[in-house]
Parts: C-alpha cells; sequence; structure tokens
C-alpha cells in the first residue's frame, strides 16, 4: 500500500539553486496538498490543487510554485533556494472533501539550504 | 482569523499516567476538526469530530468536541512509551478546498 510517496526524502541545496520536490498519489484522490513545518509552527500550507490542472495559493506561497499536470502527482518548485527555506517538507492528499476534511500525507523531505 | 492553539506545547508522564490535550479553534469557516498524531515522519490520522459532545474512542485515545466553547480534547489512559509523538490538532476549512488548519501541536514524551 503506497499512498502518498515524496522524493527525494533528503536534500540539500545552496542559496540560489533551484530544485523540484515530486509528490504521487495512489488513491485517486482529487485534492493535494504541501506543508511545510517548521519547529513550533505546526504544519503550514504552501499550495493545494483541487484537481489536475487546478492549483490555489496556502497560507505561505512565497518563494515557491507547484503544478498538477496529472492527477496521481504534485510538483513543488523552489527557483531560487533561501536558507529561510529550510524546512520538513509535507504533501497530503484527500478524497472528496465535501464530505470530510481527512488527509492522507507522505513521509517527509528534509530540506537544508545552505 | 484562522487560528488553532493547543496547549500544552509538550509534556512529560510516566508509563500509566493519563493525559488530556487542549486545542481550541476559532468559529470563523470551521466544518470539522481533526487529530494526528506524528512520530518522526508523516502525520497519521487519529479522529475527526464535527458534532459537539459525542466522544469518538479507539482503544486507549478518546476525543470529543464542544462547540459552543470551541475546543476539544485528546485523551490517552494507560499511557505507553509508543504514545510518544507529537500531536496535531487541525481545523477543517468549510470552503470547497477541503484545507486544514494546524495548530502548533504538543509534543508528548511517554517516560518507561
Amino acid at each position: 500500500n503506497a499512498g502518498v510517496t515524496q522524493t527525494p526524502k533528503f536534500r540539500v541545496l545552496k542559496t540560489g539553486q533551484s530544485m523540484t520536490l515530486l509528490c504521487a498519489q495512489d488513491m485517486n484522490h482529487e485534492y493535494m496538498y504541501w506543508y511545510r513545518q517548521d519547529p513550533g509552527m505546526g504544519l503550514r500550507l504552501i499550495h493545494y490543487s483541487v484537481g489536475e490542472g487546478t492549483t490555489a495559493k496556502g497560507e505561505v506561497p512565497d518563494g515557491y510554485n507547484v503544478s498538477r499536470l496529472k492527477k496521481q502527482n504534485f510538483l513543488l518548485g523552489l527557483e531560487s533556494a533561501a536558507p529561510s527555506q529550510t524546512s520538513v517538507y509535507f504533501c497530503a492528499s484527500s478524497p472528496r472533501p465535501l464530505a470530510k476534511n481527512i488527509q492522507y500525507f507522505g513521509a517527509g523531505t528534509r530540506l537544508s539550504v545552505l | 482569523e484562522d487560528k488553532v492553539v493547543q496547549s500544552p506545547l509538550s509534556l512529560v508522564v510516566h508509563e500509566g499516567d493519563t493525559v488530556t490535550l487542549n486545542c481550541s479553534y476559532e468559529v470563523t469557516n470551521f466544518r470539522s476538526l481533526l487529530w494526528y498524531k506524528q512520530e518522526k515522519k508523516a502525520p497519521t490520522f487519529l479522529f475527526m469530530l464535527t458534532s459537539s459532545g459525542i466522544e469518538k474512542k479507539s482503544g486507549r485515545l478518546s476525543s470529543i468536541l464542544d462547540k459552543k466553547e470551541l475546543f476539544s480534547i485528546l485523551n490517552i489512559t494507560a499511557t505507553q512509551t509508543g504514545d510518544s509523538a507529537v500531536y496535531l490538532c487541525a481545523k477543517g476549512h468549510s470552503s470547497n478546498t477541503g484545507k486544514l488548519i494546524f495548530g502548533q501541536g504538543t509534543t508528548l514524551q511517554v517516560k518507561p
């Protein structure tokens, strides 16, 4: 049971470098989300998608871009990484949010920007 | 403003103790209240609450929602070292986005 899979699991970047985090889900969920988790701040929503081809900004979108070209994949991009983007990134997916808000999470990507 | 506040932020107990974790939220855009457990990696779902006064129970864990006073509690009885984790409370947004607004989390450490 794969569920939500994130790649890579760890990454170290230098300031100014770019990278893409991949999230893949095999549960046929319509909705997908990207969060960042920093000490003492819980999970904060970066961007989300309510369906293939659609994306929207969350609480902390600056410095990130996303794409949802296929229903099962949600990509998070950092065009020019900054030390403030050092964090743990979680992807989540959700079925039928009109009835429930239950989200299922991936194992996370730990990113360090030097 | 969408805000979720958890207390305490951290807690240390001994095996066998009972703990109560608190979560308060703002009423705007409320659909549901969720609890997650996070052990190092992915948060895993525990409970979803939508109605006041109805206790949800799973083994030694239980949770209840008070929509009048705008809070929820998560109880863990007879704690075990395996209960050590960060417990996250989240408010389910009422929009058609399925968004969750998370609290800061409560770090629970259970000592043998």
